[in-house]
């Protein structure tokens, strides 16, 4: 089975501070990667995903995220945190689950604090 | 708009009680899911379906129960068989099974067990 790993359950950074929340997977095939950001109380919405091609993804908000296969990560990035960024941060991977079928394997989180 | 509901937002119950969460999505999505969120633990997937009148078993289906009648909707029932039920509950959708394609999520379902 596939695992994901968000190192930090908690980052803190300042307003206007570059944002790094890091992922690393853990798959023996190419992977489809996905991360999800989630607000206080309400369901979760995708920033971007990684399928093939470019592994510079670019997503919502001015996010963004690179793919490294040496390195088994998908690390998410913004230049500047804005206030409205503090969130809960989700990454994922597709895993097979056999006969055709797929799910999503999530990592646990990290809470993304904006510092004024 | 497209999208997906749940309903109620806010649900409690007594020990020993059945409930059922509602799930209705309109993007003509075939797949659905439900999956359990608890604080520090991610996403755990509880039961999905492919196709109408069909579902699999995901990583905790005990104490669960689902079904899906139509395309639309994927009522999860909490029985009370399930130990420690209090949690947050999100259903989400996809077009398709694929390895490619992301999941589409409802606000979620905060259920307290009393």
């Amino acid at each position: 089975a596939q695992s994901v790993t968000q190192l930090g359950s908690h980052v803190s950074v300042s307003e206007g501070a570059l944002v790094l929340l890091r992922c690393n997977y853990s798959s023996s095939v190419p992977p489809y990667l996905f991360w999800y950001v989630q607000y206080p109380n309400q369901g979760l919405q995708l920033l971007l995903k990684y399928t093939t091609g470019a592994t510079l993804v670019k997503g919502i908000n001015g996010f963004e995220a690179e793919f490294k296969k040496s390195e088994t990560s998908f690390h998410l990035t913004k230049p500047s945190a804005h206030m409205s960024d503090a969130a809960e941060y989700f990454c994922a991977v597709s895993e097979s689950s056999g006969a055709g079928s797929y799910q999503l394997t999530f990592g646990k989180g990290t809470k993304l604090s904006v510092i004024p | 708009d497209g999208g997906i509901t749940q309903s109620p937002k806010y649900l409690f119950r007594k020990e020993g009680q059945n409930v059922t969460l509602s799930c209705e999505q309109n993007l003509n999505h075939d797949a659905m899911y439900w999956y359990r969120q608890d604080p520090g633990q991610g996403l755990r997937l509880i039961y999905y379906s492919q196709i109408v009148n069909d579902f699999q078993k995901g990583d905790i289906a005990e104490g669960y129960s689902v079904s899906r009648e139509k395309k639309e909707s994927f009522p999860l029932t909490v029985t009370s068989a399930q130990k420690n039920p209090t949690a947050f509950y999100l259903c989400a959708s996809s077009s398709a099974i694929r390895s490619y394609n992301e999941q589409f999520f409802g606000p979620g379902t905060r259920l307290t067990v009393l």
